[in-house]
């Protein structure tokens, strides 16, 4: 969804290492989510944002951190990167203004550490 | 059908044939369902929704039917096509206080044969 943008596409770093991913969307939705993608698991999420002065943890926010710098920018940092959190990063939007609305992702950053 | 674990259980169908992907969900307050497709490198990409006053749904090409008695989705493909190919999971939306949350299922990864 090129509505979705995540940066950069893919990482390799090394332990203890301070890492940054970024998203940025286009839609105009207020809210914002960063997930974890591993493999035999299910989309679990990080942290939520539901607009620009709100943050709240997800079911696994230990490690990571997260600032909504506008609207549409949302960014995910792992202050010192360790080898398990090696995974498929996915940035989501939903629009608020109805109940039960889908999530739209971005296409993922895969990050590896060593 | 949906399942944990390393490897994603698989469905094999013939092009042209009509697929069927399972899912089980574990809430029965769950109000709101949707379909995604996931292809190699990309983000989850939505499909089609049902909330759970509907039993069926039809969309270009895809059905979702629920059943709410056995917490059971599946999404109908007819005339499944090498496009198709991709990993699919079902998703549920759950109050959590006062936010609903998706809980995603693993996935089903469907293969076409030419």
């Amino acid at each position: 969804d090129a509505d979705v943008t995540q940066t950069p596409r893919n990482r390799i770093t090394k332990t203890g290492k301070r890492i940054m991913l970024e998203c940025s969307q286009t839609k105009g939705h207020d809210r914002m989510y960063w997930y974890r993608q591993d493999p035999g698991l299910g989309l679990r999420l990080i942290y939520y944002s539901f607009d620009v002065k709100d943050i709240n943890k997800g079911e696994i926010s230990d490690g990571y951190s997260v600032s909504r710098q506008a609207q549409a920018k949302f960014s995910l940092s792992l202050e010192s990167a360790i080898p398990n959190q090696t995974a498929l990063y996915f940035c989501a939007t939903s629009d608020p203004a109805r109940a039960n609305q889908p999530q739209h992702f971005g296409d993922g950053t895969r990050l590896s550490i060593l | 059908g949906e399942s944990v674990g390393l490897h994603l259980p698989t469905l094999s169908v013939q092009e042209g044939d009509n697929s069927i992907i399972n899912c089980a969900y574990s809430n029965s307050a769950s109000d709101y369902f949707i379909w995604y497709k996931q292809e190699s490198g990309k983000g989850p990409q939505f499909i089609i929704d049902i909330r759970s006053n509907m039993d069926k749904r039809q969309g270009q090409r895809v059905t979702v039917l629920l059943n709410k008695t056995v917490k059971h989705l599946s999404l109908q493909i007819a005339a499944t096509q090498p496009g198709d190919s991709a990993v699919y999971f079902c998703a549920e939306s759950v109050l959590r206080g006062a936010t609903n949350k998706l809980i995603f299922g693993t996935g089903t990864l469907l293969a076409v044969q030419p």
